[in-house]
């Protein structure tokens, strides 16, 4: 696609439940990362992939929030066992390697844990 | 650490110039970015400068790099109401070509 797509745009669960978010990054780009924003909040960074290189997984807040990426491409966040503090803005960005490597930002996942 | 750090929040009056500040840590980042979060919608890159570059200009932006103290600036001139946004800094560090942002500048426009 032209631009970074996250899906979906915005998710209310129950605490306790499970929740999958979807990041599809711009065609060959290697790099991926997840953010969080809490509301009117800074970034958090939580996960970074780069081409076929172990994930830095340094950010995950706690052993309930996981990511993949299927293929070098498509990735995946997961977070078991919702938490109220788990609600947040969930960006997705994306970025080539070598120069200038602007990151391209996705328009995020609301999630809303009630 | 690889901490990027920048104050929280800056107010300034419409037509005055606006300065944001960051500091990064990594002395072999190559490129360090501006990028400006609008209230309700995604970051967009504003500006970026290359590790062997001072300063750079661009319309009402001037970047200021002073590579030794690890320290980067965003100048905004003639700040309007439109600029009120959250702004963050980025570095790309050399090691992994990972991008590290800091926490955002909260810019208030008071007009």
């Amino acid at each position: 696609g032209a631009g970074v797509s996250q899906s979906p745009s915005n998710k209310v669960t129950e605490k306790g439940k499970d929740v999958e978010l979807r990041c599809d990054p711009i065609s060959g780009h290697t790099a991926l990362y997840w953010y969080r924003q809490s509301l009117g909040q800074g970034l958090e960074f939580l996960i970074y992939f780069q081409g076929n290189s172990a994930p830095d997984k340094s950010g995950l807040p706690s052993d309930r929030f996981s990511a993949e990426r299927t293929g070098g491409s498509v990735s995946t966040l997961t977070i078991q066992r919702t938490q109220q503090e788990d609600s947040a803005v969930y960006l997705c960005a994306s970025s080539s390697l070598g120069g200038n490597t602007e990151a391209f930002f996705g328009q995020g996942t609301r999630l809303t844990v009630v | 650490g690889e901490d990027v750090e920048q104050s929280l929040f800056l107010s300034v009056r419409e037509g005055d110039s606006s300065v944001i500040n960051c500091t990064y840590t990594d002395s072999s980042s190559t490129y360090l970015y501006w990028y400006k979060q609008e209230p309700g919608a995604g970051l967009q890159l504003l500006t970026y400068i290359f590790s062997n570059m001072d300063m750079k200009q661009d319309q009402r932006l001037t970047v200021l790099l002073n590579k030794k103290d690890k320290h980067l600036s965003l100048r905004i001139a003639d700040t309007q109401t439109g600029d009120s946004a959250i702004y963050f800094c980025a570095e790309k560090q050399e090691y992994g070509n990972k991008l590290v942002f800091g926490a955002g500048t909260i810019l208030r426009v008071k007009s």
